[in-house]
C-alpha cells in the first residue's frame, strides 16, 4: 500500500449504531487530520494530530471521537450519528509535525458515510 | 472574512478550450493559496499553489493568476482534456497564523467533452 489508505470505503449505519473509521498513511509523515466533505459545501477540518497529539479540535460534535494511537493510524469513532452527519469523510496527512499550511496535504479516498 | 467565493459551481468545457475558475477571498492575512483536484472516488489531491508575491504561476497546462488588490485568483487550464474533468477547490490559508487551517471553496466540477 502506498500513500493514504482508508477503510472502509462505504459505511451505513443506523443512529444507535458505533461504528470506526480507519486511516493509515504510508508516508512516514507526522501530522494527520479528518476533513468532513459534503455536497456543495467547504471542506471542513474536522481534527489534526499533530506526532500522535491532538491539536485541534474544529468545534466537533462529542459523537465523534478521534484517535491517533501512533503516527501512521487515525481513527475516526462513530456513536449516535444523525442523518446530517452522513457525508465523504477524509483523511490526510502532511510532513511536518507543526502544521504549516505550506506543507502538503496528502487525502485519502475517504470512506463514504450514510446515516440512516 | 474566513470565507473563500468559488465559482462557477459547475463548468463545461470543450476539449482543447480554456477552463477557467475563479476565487474571492476577503481576509487580507492570507498568504498562501493552493488548488486541489479531485477525481470521482479519490481524495483531493494539490494541483498548484501560490503566494501573493508573484502574480502567476504556471506549471504545465495549469496557471495560476493572482490579484493582491482584488483579493481574487483563478485557476486556467490551458488546452482542456477530458481526463481533466474533476472538482477542483481552491484554498487559502495563512502561513504565520501558526495553524493548519485551509479555508476551502465550495468547489467547481469541470467536465470537459472529448
Amino acid at each position: 500500500e502506498t500513500g493514504v489508505t482508508q477503510t472502509p470505503r462505504h459505511l451505513v449505519m443506523g443512529m444507535t449504531n458505533k461504528k470506526s473509521l480507519k486511516c493509515e498513511q504510508h508516508l512516514g509523515h507526522n501530522a494527520m487530520y479528518w476533513y468532513k466533505q459534503s455536497a456543495k459545501k467547504p471542506l471542513e477540518l474536522m481534527f489534526v494530530y499533530s506526532l500522535e497529539e491532538r491539536v485541534e479540535n474544529n468545534s466537533v460534535p462529542s459523537r465523534f471521537s478521534p484517535e491517533c494511537p501512533n503516527s501512521s493510524h487515525l481513527f475516526l469513532h462513530l456513536h449516535t450519528l444523525q442523518p446530517e452527519d452522513s457525508a465523504l469523510y477524509l483523511c490526510a496527512s502532511s510532513q511536518e509535525p507543526a502544521g504549516d499550511p505550506t506543507d502538503t496535504q496528502y487525502f485519502g479516498p475517504g470512506t463514504r458515510l450514510t446515516v440512516l | 472574512q474566513q470565507q473563500v467565493k468559488q465559482s462557477p459551481q459547475s463548468l463545461i468545457v470543450q476539449k482543447g478550450g480554456i477552463s477557467i475558475i475563479n476565487c474571492a477571498y476577503e481576509n487580507t492575512a492570507f498568504d498562501y493559496f493552493p488548488w486541489y483536484q479531485q477525481f470521482p472516488g479519490k481524495g483531493p489531491a494539490l494541483l498548484i499553489a501560490i503566494r501573493p508575491d508573484v502574480s502567476e504561476k504556471k506549471e504545465g497546462r495549469f496557471t495560476i493568476s493572482f490579484n493582491k488588490s482584488a483579493k481574487q485568483f483563478s485557476l486556467h487550464i490551458m488546452d482542456s482534456q477530458p481526463g481533466d474533468s474533476a472538482t477542483y477547490f481552491c484554498a487559502a490559508s495563512n502561513s504565520y497564523s501558526g495553524t493548519y487551517k485551509y479555508i476551502f471553496g465550495t468547489g467547481t466540477r469541470l467536465k470537459v467533452l472529448a
